[in-house]
């Protein structure tokens, strides 16, 4: 079964980094999202992307978020300078044009220190 | 806006006995309506969805979700309960195709043996 592929599963950084959390979405789908989940709360939208840009962003994605898709396989959350309030579960997931629904990934967990 | 209640963020039940998990929406617009599931340290993975067609959905896992307009509801259950069940199950809204997620606060099921 096809499958979102995020990498890497665990990532610590220290305040003010930049990180690069990744994910290849199933080849043939074409909405993609990032969602996060902070320890213990419900998970949140972030972003979402269709059609090489962004369809829709929340209130949680300021100017510290960007999101790309470089090679039409990739799709990329970036963290400009990273906070403790940053550390979560971070997920991606795609959708396709035909059977309604997303397809998640397994998660980068993002410590920050 | 679209929001999920989800009542009871932790549910006990016994091996072998009826699962269910509460989940109410609003929504200004005819709902697109899901139940995910969660295993510790893992990603979401999709138990069924509603998308306008049959009220009763069967999902996987012997799953399955009843919406019910007048009460805005889409309650989830499982005739007996498995020792593998145990998980956080989320409900999640969305009102138009492609568009974001919107969960609730998950519920923790817990199965005794």
């Amino acid at each position: 079964e096809p499958e979102v592929t995020q990498t890497p599963s665990h990532q610590v950084t220290q305040m003010g980094q930049e990180v690069i959390l990744r994910c290849v979405p199933i080849s043939n789908h074409l909405y993609f999202y990032w969602y996060r989940q902070i320890l213990g709360q419900k998970v949140e939208f972030l972003v979402s992307f269709y059609n090489n840009e962004i369809s829709e962003k929340s209130e949680i994605f300021d100017d510290q978020f960007s999101v790309e898709r470089p090679d039409g396989s990739n799709f990329t959350l970036k963290i400009r300078s990273t906070k403790l309030e940053d550390s979560a579960m971070y997920f991606c997931a795609s959708g396709d044009a035909g059977v309604y629904g997303y397809t998640f990934g397994s998660g980068t967990r993002l410590t920050v220190v | 806006a679209q929001s999920v209640t989800q009542l009871g963020s932790h549910v006990s039940v016994s091996e072998g006995a009826l699962v269910l998990l509460r989940c109410n929406y609003s929504s200004s617009v005819p709902p697109y309506l899901f139940w995910y599931v969660q295993y510790p340290n893992q990603g979401l993975q999709l138990l069924l969805k509603y998308t306008s067609a049959a009220t009763l959905v069967k999902g996987i896992n012997g799953f399955e979700a009843e919406f019910k307009k007048s009460e805005t509801s889409f309650h989830l259950t499982k005739p007996s309960a498995h020792m593998s069940d145990a998980a956080e199950y989320f409900c999640a809204v969305s009102v138009k195709y492609g568009n974001k997620l919107v969960f609730g606060a998950g519920t923790i099921l817990r199965v005794k043996s």
